[in-house]
């Protein structure tokens, strides 16, 4: 079956360069149309889309953020890599990896959910 | 970027009650609509993929409509366990957006 789980660090400092990692299972980001995408979700606000990374290395960011938004993939260890630099208290939020199945945009399976918060 | 209006952004009703979202895109989006419930400390689950499709194993009380700029999400029969937030997210060719989301009590 399907599952994802996000990974990397609980707190961050003001200026510190975040590095989030959602290992999946179940399908195969080398499958044509196949896509991986990251969300977060402020605490009590609602889902922001962040970045998404194609089957064939296509990738895709938010306007608002694309300057400080990495995304890549290791197919080899069914793993998408998101950075996101400069990162400021505002940034506080559970991240979210998600499943875009093949030909369609819209996020059939999602990971748990890892909350960063920003302080010093 | 398009921008998607979500309303109301909370309401209360009754069990059994009949409940309408609305999402409004701030240019022709298509039927690339997809509304999801989020439950309180969980990740949000897809219920409604390209304006009107039920997805997999969601209770047919859930529907969709709608294609170019607005669009209706509805709950026929409002149950107990049909408190969550829910939210519309637009693809656009480029990029995607969500709703500001809709919070659903019971009265």
């Amino acid at each position: 079956q399907v599952t994802l789980k996000e990974s990397g660090p609980a707190l961050v400092k003001p200026t510190q360069t975040l590095t989030l990692t959602c290992t999946f299972s179940g399908f195969s980001l080398t499958t044509s149309g196949m896509r991986v995408s990251w969300i977060r979700q402020p605490p009590g606000k609602a889902l922001e889309w962040l970045a998404h990374i194609d089957w064939d290395d296509d990738k895709f960011y938010s306007t608002s953020l694309k300057t400080r938004l990495t995304i890549s993939k290791d197919t080899s260890k069914n793993q998408v890599v998101l950075t996101m630099t400069n990162m400021d208290p505002v940034d506080t939020a559970t991240y979210y990896c998600a499943r875009i199945p093949r030909n369609s945009y819209y996020f059939d399976f999602w990971g748990q959910g890892t909350l960063v918060t920003v302080s010093s | 970027d398009i921008q998607m209006t979500q309303s109301p952004s909370s309401l209360s009703a009754s069990v059994g009650d009949r409940v309408t979202i609305t999402c409004q895109a701030s240019q022709d989006i298509s039927n690339y609509l997809n509304w999801y419930q989020q439950k309180p400390g969980k990740a949000p689950k897809l219920l409604i993929y390209d304006a009107s499709n039920l997805e997999t194993g969601v209770p047919s009380r859930f529907s969709g409509s709608g294609s170019g700029t607005d669009f209706t999400f509805t709950i026929s029969s409002l149950q107990p366990e049909d408190i969550a937030t829910y939210y519309c997210q637009q693809y656009d060719n480029v990029t995607l957006t969500f709703g500001g989301g809709t919070k659903v009590e019971i009265k």
